[in-house]
């Protein structure tokens, strides 16, 4: 099983409503991101979980608040986005590697986010 | 700060015509990805290069990596229509705590009978 599996596929929201995207695999992988896209230009990183410790934070406005509950999911909270917000939002794992630096990432399907 | 730079941003070829897109970076990477995006979808991995003078293929696409220039090539050989989607590089970096990939601009890639 080599899949990371994103939901909901679609999702479109108010500007003062919650929301939560969520991933998922069962790769036995260790690291996992999230990444954000807008259109027409080339994947963000947002952050990076390593051992369900977040180890990366790029700088990401607190209206976005990730979680790692255990080493398969990865949830990413949203509250009071702005229209800008709206991108495709990717979540990737991998392996984290003894020698250093993690394998090769593997994206989901991506959640298209739309704020309205 | 690491950069990553792709050229052509935009290709239009015609089906069975050769050609290359290369990728810069601006300091010293743990790997190299090769990722295909067709619209609207996720990414795609198309090539793993892991040390200096590393070549992949697979087939139309060869994939090369020079790690003293700090470039890397995907070569296109007799290009279908179905290649058409873009393209990016993908440099790796490992901090001491997790790996970043950084994106290069990316590559449209179109085919045209």
């Amino acid at each position: 099983d080599t899949e990371v599996t994103q939901t909901p596929k679609h999702l479109v929201m108010g500007m003062t409503n919650k929301k939560s995207l969520k991933c998922e695999q069962h790769m036995g992988h260790r690291a996992m991101y999230w990444y954000k896209q807008k259109a027409k230009k080339p994947p963000e990183l947002m952050f990076v979980y390593s051992y369900e410790k977040l180890s990366i934070n790029e700088s990401v406005p607190s209206r976005f608040s990730p979680e790692c509950p255990n080493s398969s999911l990865l949830n990413l909270h949203l509250h009071a986005l702005q229209p800008e917000d709206s991108a495709l939002y990717l979540c990737a794992s991998s392996q984290v590697s003894y020698l250093g630096g993690n394998t090769e990432a593997f994206f989901g399907q991506g959640t298209r986010l739309t704020v309205v | 700060e690491l950069k990553v730079e792709q050229n052509p941003l935009f290709l239009s070829m015609q089906e069975g015509k050769n050609y290359t897109i290369y990728c810069n970076y601006s300091t010293t990477s743990d790997r190299l990805y090769w990722y295909r995006q067709d619209p609207g979808k996720s990414l795609e991995s198309l090539f793993v290069l892991l040390s200096n003078g590393a070549v992949k293929q697979e087939g139309r696409l060869m994939a090369s990596l020079d790690t003293k220039a700090r470039l890397s090539t995907l070569h296109i050989t007799a290009a279908v229509h179905d290649l058409s989607a873009t393209y990016f590089c993908a440099v790796d970096r490992y901090t001491g705590t997790a790996s970043k990939l950084t994106f290069g601009t990316g590559t449209r890639l179109q085919v045209t009978l």
